[in-house]
């Protein structure tokens, strides 16, 4: 079964930082662009983060460009993000995707995993 | 502020048809294909469509996509009480917005 499945989600600090994994399974990882999709509470999606198969083309929106790092670990089938300097904004839950054919949509999601910013 | 403008909302009986569109610009629609993602209440998003007008095996053909210059449309017939959900639209934006940008999400409710 093609599985996608995230961790290291919880609360933090404003200025903190939290490490966000995601484990897969099920596909051939190291053949695929990954991403990470964000959604606020209440709120639609917004991307985050793009990573290329072997890792050596990095994309980020601009709300966490020099605060978020994506990087994979092909591996271990596993994909990161690195988020420093947390904001109240960064509120979300945090979704892992799979890329499908280059600019085609993103056809496996995990469960996502929720960070939560707050004094 | 999302990229991608859809309505906020949709409606239909059972059975009925429903439409929901999704705007955007040269960028995006206008020079990629777009996406359509069915979020139902409490789990993650699924594909629903892609490259305009294909489905993924396992979505019903009741889900059908279009495009058009710019903007794009997600149809739904013979609707049933589990369409019930949030809808978004993606493409990929060749500007300063992406790469990859969203709809706001359309939520349907089936009547």
């Amino acid at each position: 079964e093609v599985q996608l499945v995230e961790s290291g989600g919880g609360l933090v600090k404003p200025g903190g930082s939290l490490r966000l994994s995601c484990a897969a399974s099920g596909f051939t990882f190291k053949s695929y662009t990954m991403n990470w999709v964000r959604q606020a509470p209440g709120k639609g999606l917004e991307w985050v983060s793009s990573i290329s198969s072997t890792g050596s083309y990095i994309n980020y929106a601009a709300s966490v460009k020099g605060r978020f790092t994506i990087s994979r670990d092909n591996a271990k089938d596993s994909l990161f993000l690195e988020m420093n300097s947390l904001i109240f904004d960064d509120t979300a839950v945090y979704y892992c995707t799979k890329l499908f054919g280059s600019r085609l949509g993103m056809d496996v999601w995990g469960q996502g995993t929720t960070v939560s910013v707050s004094s | 502020q999302s990229v991608l403008t859809q309505p906020p909302s949709a409606s239909g009986t059972p059975g009925q048809s429903v439409t929901i569109s999704c705007s955007g610009s040269t960028s995006n629609i206008g020079s990629n294909t777009v996406s359509w993602y069915q979020q139902l209440p409490g789990t993650a998003p699924k594909l629903l469509i892609y490259a305009n007008h294909q489905r993924p095996s396992g979505v019903p053909d009741r889900f059908s996509g279009s495009k058009s210059g710019t903007s794009a449309s997600l149809a739904i017939s013979g609707l049933q009480s589990e369409d019930e959900a949030e809808y978004f639209c993606a493409a990929w934006d060749d500007g300063l917005n992406g790469p990859w940008v969203f709809g706001g999400g359309t939520k349907l409710t089936v009547l």
